[in-house]
């Protein structure tokens, strides 16, 4: 399977608190995308980053990305009770042009 | 505002009665794509559209199938639900397609539940 695989499954945290979430995958992609996912709801893109880049920046998102190690990371900074939801990253892979969906980490933020 | 609308949220259906979602986009994208998403699992793809082109998944079970009559509407037809067909079905939205690196809009979603 191509899919990615999401670590950890589950995370639960205070408010205030950093989060970490890593994405592994398989094959040479051409860019790696997180997406949030609110219960019962659809998905909201968050941040790309190419597979040319290392490192991006979106408000309190930071997200790597080690095309050695096939792993990308998304760290949630001074987290918010309102950033409660799964996270899943999705990878363009470099032969199918296709965006594959990993396993996802839920996380919950207490306030 | 620009955005991805299913329709109905929640749809019950019987076992082996036709169904048809419903998804329509005033983004204005070429591409559109239906994910078919069980609980607590990754959407997988099923299909997609580029423009009026359909590409389907090797994987995609031949009871389902789609429809594109223009850019704006998709439909998803499912001819013979079985009760592992219940799940999430998200249709989303890309400008273009691949590798230059368009990001997708997603609609809310509809639940499918086959009794």
């Amino acid at each position: 399977s191509q899919q990615g695989e999401e670590d950890p499954q589950a995370l639960s945290i205070q408010e205030g608190e950093n989060a970490t979430m890593n994405c592994s995958y398989k094959t040479s992609i051409n860019n790696l995308q997180w997406y949030r996912q609110n219960s019962g709801r659809g998905l909201v893109h968050l941040i790309l980053i190419r597979s040319n880049e290392r490192e991006k920046h979106s408000g309190r998102l930071r997200v790597t990305l080690d095309t050695s190690k096939k792993s990308s990371s998304l760290l949630i900074t001074a987290s918010r009770a309102a950033d409660t939801a799964s996270y899943f990253c999705a990878t363009l892979h470099y032969n199918t042009d296709k965006l594959i969906f990993g396993t996802g980490t839920r996380l919950q933020v207490f306030p | 505002d620009a955005m991805v609308i299913q329709n109905p949220r929640y749809q019950v259906t019987q076992f082996g009665k036709p169904v048809t979602l419903s998804c329509s986009q005033t983004l204005n994208h070429n591409v559109m794509y239906w994910y078919q998403q069980k609980s607590s699992q990754a959407p997988k793809l099923l299909f997609h559209y580029y423009d009026k082109d359909f590409n389907n998944e090797a994987d995609t079970p031949d009871n389902f199938q789609s429809r594109r009559p223009n850019t704006s509407f998709c439909f998803l037809d499912i001819r013979s639900p079985g009760l592992g067909d219940a799940a999430m079905y998200l249709c989303a939205t890309s400008r273009v397609w691949g590798r230059n690196n368009s990001p997708l809009h997603f609609g809310n979603g509809t639940r499918l539940t086959v009794t």
